[in-house]
């Protein structure tokens, strides 16, 4: 199985802050990673889509890169919609794996 | 707008097997291009992916969760089932049913809301 590790686990930051998220897969999936954000109670929703693809009706200040084994997702200026969870996916090979998830938390 | 609506026993007891079933609507789930399937997560806990089923049949499951699954879709009533044996505590999570795209880049575009299953006596 493909292990997908994220960074940090949570994160505290203000309304404005510039937030980096980063995830790393344990062997090269090229670009078969994608990201999704979790609301408490919540489905999680898809954001980014083959790294750095931004799914349709995301905000732009959602942005993402990477390839081979380490990603990046980014918000540019944090919104108070944007306090949630965030999980990291590969989709390279089956099992799917998906990242333990980044809690973004408010400052 | 496709939509997933999940559904099922919310409480199973250990050893029982656990049954829900996914209706879609607004759309077909008989076309190429989709795989059909499970992802669940543990209270508190993270996303684990169960399986899931291409339209020709063909289906995919979790090394972990292999000897105990069945996903299955039935095309007529525009529904995907899942069947989980023999659980255990273990197997409480809220179950979610997903659509993923086929080949590259295989992302989950569309999720149901979600049902929680509690496995207790």
């Amino acid at each position: 199985d493909i292990q997908m590790t994220q960074s940090p686990s949570s994160l505290s930051a203000s309304v404005g802050d510039r937030v980096t998220i980063s995830c790393r897969a344990s062997q090269s999936i090229s670009s078969y990673l994608n990201w999704y954000q979790q609301k408490p109670g919540k489905a999680p929703e898809l954001l980014i889509y083959a790294a750095s693809s931004l799914q349709s009706g995301v905000p732009s200040r959602f942005s993402a890169s990477g390839s081979g084994t380490d990603f990046t997702l980014t918000i540019s200026s944090l919104q108070p919609e944007d306090f949630a969870t965030y999980y990291c996916q590969q989709s390279y090979s089956t099992p799917l794996t998906f990242g333990g998830g980044t809690k973004v938390q408010i400052k | 707008q496709l939509q997933l609506q999940e559904s099922g026993p919310g409480l199973v007891k250990p050893s029982e097997t656990l049954s829900l079933t996914c209706t879609v609507s607004g759309g077909s789930i008989s076309s190429s291009g989709y795989h059909w399937g499970w992802v669940r997560q543990p209270p508190g806990k993270g996303l684990e992916w169960i399986g899931s089923m291409y339209y020709t049949g063909t289906t995919n499951y979790n090394p972990s969760l292999r000897s105990r699954v069945t996903i299955s879709v039935d095309t007529s009533k525009i529904q995907i089932s899942l069947r989980l044996t023999s659980v255990t505590a273990a197997d409480t999570a809220v179950y979610y049913c997903t659509r993923r795209g086929a080949g590259y880049p295989g992302q989950m575009d569309y999720w149901g809301q979600g049902t929680l299953v509690t496995v207790s006596s």
